[in-house]
């Protein structure tokens, strides 16, 4: 699996955006690009996946560096359920398997 | 759709004593994970069934924790015997093929 940083933290102010980074620099060609996210006491949760191309869900959207060596999951309106850990996620290329790494805990503020 | 079914939600037992947790997957999902999630850290591959046959149990603690997929849909986690830094909330997830994964609630487990 592509190794991936991500900050630790991050704040947002509800009703506002929320914009995950993401760096992958080691990601290979085929590899996707997967993010979930926990909310407290609760199991992961998938909210968008992509290749190359943007995407969009109706959760969130998907930006892409052209390189693919980055991408920013974006909330377009942060509301306070919203708050969780957001993780990024370079599976091996079918290999069915997710690896977490500690994610980001993004805190939404009234 | 129904989702994953995990059960129980909470369990606490002493150490050396054995511990069982029971999954029921999204109807038609092939795919069935165990995960571990100590505090503080994301989860923890341990086992992968595809169908009622492991894919993958290369992170299982053979030596105390086994897995089983009855015929291929249910599926029971168990450690014999606990220890205390098997305290740690247990996921299972399914999936239909990819990478996309749908998790239950997990169980709670607290060894003392």
């Amino acid at each position: 699996d592509a190794k991936t940083t991500q900050p630790t933290s991050m704040d947002c102010a509800e009703g506002r955006a929320a914009n995950l980074p993401c760096n992958h620099s080691t990601i290979s060609g085929n590899e996707y690009v997967y993010w979930y996210r926990q909310i407290h006491s609760q199991g992961p949760q998938y909210i968008i996946h992509g290749l190359k191309n943007n995407e969009t869900n109706e959760m969130a959207s998907l930006i892409i560096t052209e390189d693919r060596k980055s991408s920013t999951l974006i909330l377009p309106h942060a509301t306070l359920r919203d708050t969780a850990v957001y993780y990024c996620i370079v599976p091996g290329a079918g290999s069915y398997q997710l690896t977490f790494g500690k994610g980001t805990k993004l805190s939404v503020i009234p | 759709e129904a989702g994953v079914a995990q059960s129980p939600r909470y369990k606490i037992i002493e150490k050396r004593q054995s511990v069982a947790f029971w999954c029921n997957p999204i109807s038609g999902h092939a795919t069935l994970y165990w995960y571990q999630q100590i505090l503080g850290q994301g989860p923890k591959l341990l086992i992968q069934f595809q169908n009622n046959g492991v894919v993958d149990d290369s992170q299982l603690p053979k030596d105390r924790f086994s897995a089983e997929r009855l015929k291929g849909v249910d599926s029971t986690l168990k450690i014999q015997p606990a220890k205390l830094e098997d305290s740690a909330v247990y996921l299972c997830a399914t999936g239909a093929g990819g990478e996309t994964q749908y998790f239950g609630p997990g169980t709670r487990l607290l060894v003392l």
